[in-house]
């Protein structure tokens, strides 16, 4: 099993351009969801899935698309790029019921010029 | 709105000793799950310990464990014996029941000093 596969793990954007962040999970969760780390407030969520075609938005969703077209694929897209977006972003998944542990990738450090 | 705050951005604490990190939350749930990460330089998040609200039995994981006081709402975690590798940062994090969102602290950032 590789758990949670996050790509890439370092990427620099230019304003205004676009990208997706990819990931994959091989453990058949049906919970996942995207976050954001900012120095001195944790994580945050972005969005979330409870499973193949829902979606729903957290805490701070603006400038993000996700969708869920697979159980293992939650790709997080960056519509065009803003530098408030520079953050390390985490993907994690979980079984229902909920009792489990989060299982997160390696996370992305993204910065926004 | 759920909330959960740690309210020490940076601990310290002596190889072989005992600290104390502390968390508070904020909900009117009476079912969820309470979790501590570890965040070491390397940004893998891994889980430390976790805790059932419904259950009153304090978890313990080796030399890790925790105080859960539901009535407070706190959920402190407890480091014995201290080591070098446990300097990190620490979340701790908040789940309701029958979803996957986590809701997570600012951190605290521990040192261990030799």
């Amino acid at each position: 099993n590789a758990g949670v596969t996050q790509t890439p793990k370092f990427q620099v954007l230019k304003t205004g351009q676009s990208m997706t962040l990819q990931c994959a999970q091989d453990m058949n969760h049906e919970y996942m969801s995207w976050y954001r780390q900012d120095p001195g407030m944790g994580l945050r969520l972005i969005h979330y899935s409870v499973g193949a075609g829902i979606t729903d938005q957290g805490e701070v969703p603006n400038g993000y698309n996700v969708s869920r077209s697979t159980t293992e694929d939650f790709p997080l897209r960056l519509l065009s790029a803003a530098p408030s977006q520079t953050s390390v972003y985490f993907c994690a998944s979980s079984y229902r019921p909920t009792s489990g542990e989060a299982f997160f990738g390696q996370g992305t450090r993204l910065t926004v010029v | 709105a759920q909330t959960v705050t740690q309210s020490q951005p940076e601990m310290s604490v002596q190889e072989a000793e005992t600290v104390t990190l502390s968390c508070t939350y904020d909900t009117s749930e009476s079912d969820y799950y309470l979790f501590w990460y570890k965040q070491p330089p390397s940004r893998q998040m891994i889980l430390v310990i976790r805790q059932e609200a419904y259950k009153q039995q304090n978890a313990t994981e080796n030399r890790f464990s925790v105080n859960f006081q539901k009535a407070a709402k706190s959920f402190s975690l407890k480091i014995s014996d201290s080591q070098l590798g446990d300097a990190a940062m620490y979340f701790c994090a908040y789940r309701p029941s029958n979803t996957g969102k986590l809701i997570f602290g600012q951190g605290t950032t521990l040192q261990v000093k030799p």
